[in-house]
């Protein structure tokens, strides 16, 4: 069974300084990993995508996520915050179908 | 490049009304899916589609009708609106499969009174 869990559902982070957003996977075969931005009044957008090629995925305005297989982990990371990174993310285990985490509403202070 | 687009953006009907809201792509993606969204409960998958004519039930599919008869539409019917459908609706598609990268729609924000 595939699942997924973003441990954090409120991240605050000043302008410049680094952003880390968490999440642990299960899945009980080599997952797809994604990162999806959702802007207010926003659908989602794909941030970036893991499909068991390198283990460090650079996505786009800067993000990237590293997979740990033995942390089980897909944890998101930008070293800079800017004001407009300020939105919901969503980390998704694809095993067959989507099946995303909660959600992490990240607010940037200026 | 459209991508995917979906209409109305909002939406306020009333309680026992038929309420569609469409979707289209431009792709030719072979998989499109529907899904709601609410606080507390994150995305919930309603219906997808693996082709024209294929449509299959998700997680809440209670009280949604879905049809494809052209692969680039995927409408969503609500015979009979009630208030605990009230939420934020998104299309989304996915060129190859239920796994593969899905991209989606602005959304619709539907009330119902």
């Amino acid at each position: 069974a595939q699942s997924v869990t973003q441990l954090d559902s409120h991240v605050s982070v000043s302008e410049g300084t680094p952003v880390l957003l968490r999440c642990n996977y299960s899945s009980s075969y080599s997952p797809s990993l994604f990162w999806y931005v959702q802007h207010p009044n926003k659908g989602l957008q794909l941030l970036l995508k893991y499909t068991s090629a390198a283990t460090l995925v650079k996505g786009i305005n800067g993000f990237e996520a590293e997979f740990k297989k033995s942390e089980t982990s897909f944890h998101l990371t930008k070293p800079s915050a800017h004001m407009s990174d300020a939105a919901e993310y969503f980390c998704v285990v694809s095993g067959g179908q989507f099946y995303f985490g909660t959600g992490t509403s990240l607010t940037v202070i200026p | 490049d459209a991508g995917i687009t979906q209409s109305p953006r909002y939406k306020i009907t009333e309680t026992g009304r038929q309420v569609t809201l469409m979707c289209h792509q431009t792709w030719s993606h072979s998989y499109m899916f529907w899904y709601r969204q609410d606080l507390g409960h994150g995305l919930r998958l309603i219906y997808y589609s693996a082709a024209a004519d294929i449509t299959d039930k998700g997680e809440v599919p209670d009280g949604y009708v879905v049809s494809r008869s052209k692969t680039e539409n995927f409408p969503l019917t609500l015979e009979s609106a009630t208030r605990s459908q009230t939420s934020v609706y998104f299309c989304a598609s996915a060129r190859t499969g239920r796994g593969d990268t899905q991209y989606f729609g602005p959304g619709t924000r539907l009330t119902v009174l």
